[in-house]
């Protein structure tokens, strides 16, 4: 078990819905990534948290947005869902944000389905 | 762009054999992290390299860190069923913390 939680493990909607998906990082860890990982592209990076300010910005969609609140907690919204929004989402946390401060943990994971 | 290329991409063997899984990018990195994913898991951390030229081992595995920092590889010895999954290195970029994530390398050791 890494300390990263993330809910739900599955989600299944249709196309044009919107969905949330949820990370609690690991106790004491400041910094939160999201990533996708599809079959084609591998892991991705999509955007990063510390400490409740965004800090980084991958190749994250107009349609997706993030939030990390006060109690260091994440979501990673996402809209106007297509079929190729079908993924495995993962959260990661750490501590920092450089050196042997970003190790990052990852959590088990939110398979989104869009049909 | 920062690219981690993975080799090989797939990789399938008799277990008791040797496998060396290789990670390379024209970039440096500040570190260099390796993991191992099953099917419908989170990356699970497997080490941490971060001086060039460092070598770390987990029991059966060695891990190597370049001594430019742009490289990296993971060594099994004698291979079991068990250490079937997806390896992912990772390297960071200094640039704020995100991973630069290679391709993976599937692995599959029969018994």
């Amino acid at each position: 078990d890494s300390g990263v939680t993330q809910t739900p493990k599955h989600l299944i909607t249709a196309t044009g819905q919107r969905v949330t998906l949820r990370c609690s990082p690991r106790s004491g860890d400041l910094s939160v990534y999201w990533y996708q990982q599809s079959l084609d592209q591998g892991l991705q990076f999509l955007i990063q948290y510390y400490n409740g300010e965004e800090r980084a910005k991958g190749n994250i969609l107009e349609r997706f947005s993030a939030q990390q609140f006060p109690d260091l907690h994440s979501e990673l919204n996402l809209s106007s869902l297509e079929l190729g929004d079908s993924a495995l989402y993962f959260c990661a946390s750490s501590t920092g944000v450089t050196g042997i401060q970003n190790i990052q943990y990852f959590g088990a994971g939110t398979r989104l389905s869009v049909l | 762009t920062q690219l981690l290329e993975q080799s090989p991409q797939f990789l399938s063997i008799q277990e008791g054999e040797n496998l060396t899984v290789y990670c390379n990018s024209s970039s440096v990195f500040s570190s260099l992290q390796w993991y191992r994913q099953e099917p419908g898991e989170g990356p699970v951390l497997l080490v941490t390299v971060v001086t060039g030229g460092e070598v770390k081992k987990l029991k059966r595995l060695t891990f190597q860190f370049g001594d430019a920092r742009k490289d990296s590889s993971l060594h099994i010895t004698a291979a079991q069923p068990g250490d079937t999954g997806l390896y992912l290195c990772a390297g960071d970029d200094n640039q704020g913390g995100k991973l630069i994530f290679g391709q993976g390398t599937e692995l599959s050791v029969k018994p």
